[in-house]
């Protein structure tokens, strides 16, 4: 989706490093999420910001911090990641609340 | 946390069948989103149903909002070589904003 833009694509990590998830949105959404994709699972949510200065916690929010940089950005941090971070990490927004949210292409992480 | 049955898990198809997949629950929703994502990207967004009962179509795609608002229903009419996917329900609890509860996926694939 050309509105919704990640970085980077992919990455790998050794266990203990850190590493921050960059996402920018041209689309002039005030919400915006970051999900995780597990192979055979659907999408869980682990941060989402209502609008601008706002974050809260989602369904897996345990080991990750982030950031609503402004309307624009929303990064998501791994202070030490744990190869149970290995993941596809997917960017969303969305107008108000969630529903209709269109997503990024996706950071696929390893952490070795 | 809660979760949605999402059923099959996948589906071996004939060019020009029918497909059809569906999405359970115990809990209930005030919105059902039927996403499609293709390999290497993030999932977008097919058909958004709002209210109980409601059957809404976009092309050869037709879905429902079940009328205890516990299930959706996904159909795909004369299947051709590029609806082969990930097909995810997603629905938005009665009393959540922000929190989308994702199914697992129904992978469709066509027989040569």
């Amino acid at each position: 989706n050309a509105g919704v833009t990640q970085t980077p694509k992919f990455q790998v990590l050794k266990t203990g490093q850190s590493m921050t998830l960059q996402c920018a949105q041209d689309m002039n959404h005030n919400s915006m999420y970051w999900y995780r994709q597990d192979p055979g699972m659907g999408l869980r949510l682990i941060y989402y910001s209502a609008s601008e200065g706002t974050t809260d916690k989602g369904e897996v929010p345990n080991g990750y911090n982030v950031s609503r940089l402004n309307k624009r950005e929303f990064s998501l941090r791994l202070e030490s990641a744990a190869p149970s971070q290995t993941s596809v990490y997917f960017c969303a927004v969305g107008r108000g609340g969630v529903t209709e949210a269109f997503f990024g292409q996706g950071t696929r992480l390893t952490v070795v | 946390g809660q979760q949605l049955n999402q059923s099959p898990q996948s589906m071996f198809i004939q060019e020009g069948e029918d497909v059809s997949m569906n999405c359970t629950s115990s809990s209930i929703f005030n919105t059902w989103l039927w996403y499609k994502q293709d390999p290497g990207e993030g999932p977008v967004l097919l058909i958004a149903l709002y209210k109980a009962g409601e059957l809404t179509s976009n092309g050869r795609l037709t879905a429902q909002f079940g009328i205890t608002r516990k299930d959706s229903f996904l159909n795909i009419s004369a299947s051709i070589p590029s609806d082969v996917g990930i097909y995810f329900c997603a629905g938005l609890l009665m009393d959540s904003n922000y929190q989308l509860i994702w199914g697992a996926g129904t992978k469709l694939i066509i027989k040569p």
